[in-house]
This record gives C-alpha cells, structure tokens and sequence, in this order.
C-alpha cells in the first residue's frame, strides 16, 4: 500500500528557530512536493523535487529551503521561523516525470503537519 | 500557467440529497483535472480524475465529474451524500502530458447535515 509519512502531526517552534519537516515515502516516486495549507487559500506549492539532489521553486518558496539527499525522503526547512508560516504543511510523491515515461499523475499525500510558531 | 477556481467555500446539503461541487479552470493549453478529498485532520486523496477520453469521470464513494471543455469546467456531483462525505474537496489543475506542475482550488467544505 502506497505510504507518505511526514515526521510530526503538530509542532510548536518559537520564532528564530530553524524547523526541519521531514517526509518520506516508500513507493520509489521520482517526485515529491511540499504544499503549505490555509484557510481559503488552498495549497500553495512551496518546493518540488523531481530526482535526488534536485529541486525547483514553487509558487511561494521566500523563507523556505529543501534538501533531497536520498530518493525517498525529502525536507522543507523554515530557516528562521516567523509567525506567518504557521500553517499546515503537506508532503505529496508522485511517479509521473519525463524519466519515468509513464504518465501516473496522482498524488500521494501524508497527513500533514500543523506548525504553530509563537 | 493555469488556474482553478472554486467558487464554493462551504456547502450545506442534507444526507440523502444530491450535491454539485463547482470548478472553474482556466488553461491555453490541454488539461488533465482532479478532484481530491480531505478527510478532518487528514492528508489528501484522489478522487477522481480525467485526463483523456469520455468526459464522465467516475470516481470512488459514488462522486463523479463531467469534464466539460467549451465551459472550461469540471464540477462534481453524487447523487446521494452520506454523512460521511463531510470533507473538504479540492479541484486542481495540471498542463496535459510528462510532467507539470499541479495548480490547486481553494477547496469547498462539504457539510451534510443529518
């Protein structure tokens, strides 16, 4: 069965603090994203990645980082937290990619992390 | 770049009683379109999606869309909702063929009320 897991549900940082999100899946997909979720805004794209050691800017990636060292996990880090990135956070994988020659499309999400930075 | 848009932010529907979620997107280009559900303190999961071929698109849970291109829409519909379908449902958006970026709705909670 298909698996996103994301290293905490709920977590409370103080503003300054460095946060590292972790997520990681176990289907082998080349690809894996993070969203931040809000009320009335939907999902925003933070940052994606589409190989190891790759990445690429989203819709709104200011004050966020990536790290993708290894095929199945991937990072988001809030290098100095601020209030305004408290929010939930939403890791996707997905097999679709122009290496892959297959067209799969769906993504595969873990339950989230609600942050909450005071 | 596409967009979506979902005009709905909240529907209230009995159990037992149809329901139509709308989605609007806009696109220069041919679409492959989704519909993900969010369960409470949940992630998301697929629905349903078109991508080619009939413009029905049935899904699980009994929803279905129609992909309707000359309105440039894509609503959902169940004909019966059960309590449980209480969730929020997100539209998105994607450039048809390899790879491309998912552009999300901003979503519509569906409540069904007893």
């Amino acid at each position: 069965d298909v698996k996103v897991t994301q290293s905490s549900r709920y977590l409370v940082k103080r503003t300054g603090e460095k946060v590292f999100l972790e997520c990681v899946q176990d289907m082998d997909h080349e690809n894996m994203f993070w969203y931040r979720q809000d009320p009335g805004l939907g999902l925003r794209l933070i940052y994606f990645s589409y190989d190891v050691k790759m990445k690429e800017k989203g819709d709104i990636p200011e004050g966020y980082s990536v790290s993708r060292e290894k095929k199945e996990r991937f990072s988001l880090i809030l290098e100095s937290a601020s209030t305004n990135q408290t929010s939930m956070y939403l890791c996707a994988s997905t097999i679709f990619g122009p290496k892959q020659g297959v067209v799969q499309e769906t993504q595969y999400f873990g339950p989230g992390t609600r942050l909450l930075v005071l | 770049a596409q967009s979506v848009t979902q005009l709905d932010s909240q529907v209230p529907v009995f159990e037992e009683a149809p329901v139509e979620l709308r989605c609007n997107y806009s696109s220069s280009v041919s679409v492959y379109l989704f519909w993900y559900v969010q369960y409470p303190n949940q992630g998301l999961q697929l629905l349903l999606k078109y991508l080619s071929g009939s413009t029905l698109v049935k899904g699980i849970n009994g929803f279905e869309a129609e992909f309707n291109k000359s309105q440039t829409s894509f609503h959902l519909r169940k004909p019966s909702v059960h309590i449980s379908d209480t969730a929020e449902y997100f539209c998105a958006v994607s450039r048809a063929g390899g790879y491309q970026k998912v552009t999300f709705g901003t979503g519509t909670k569906l409540q069904v009320i007893p």
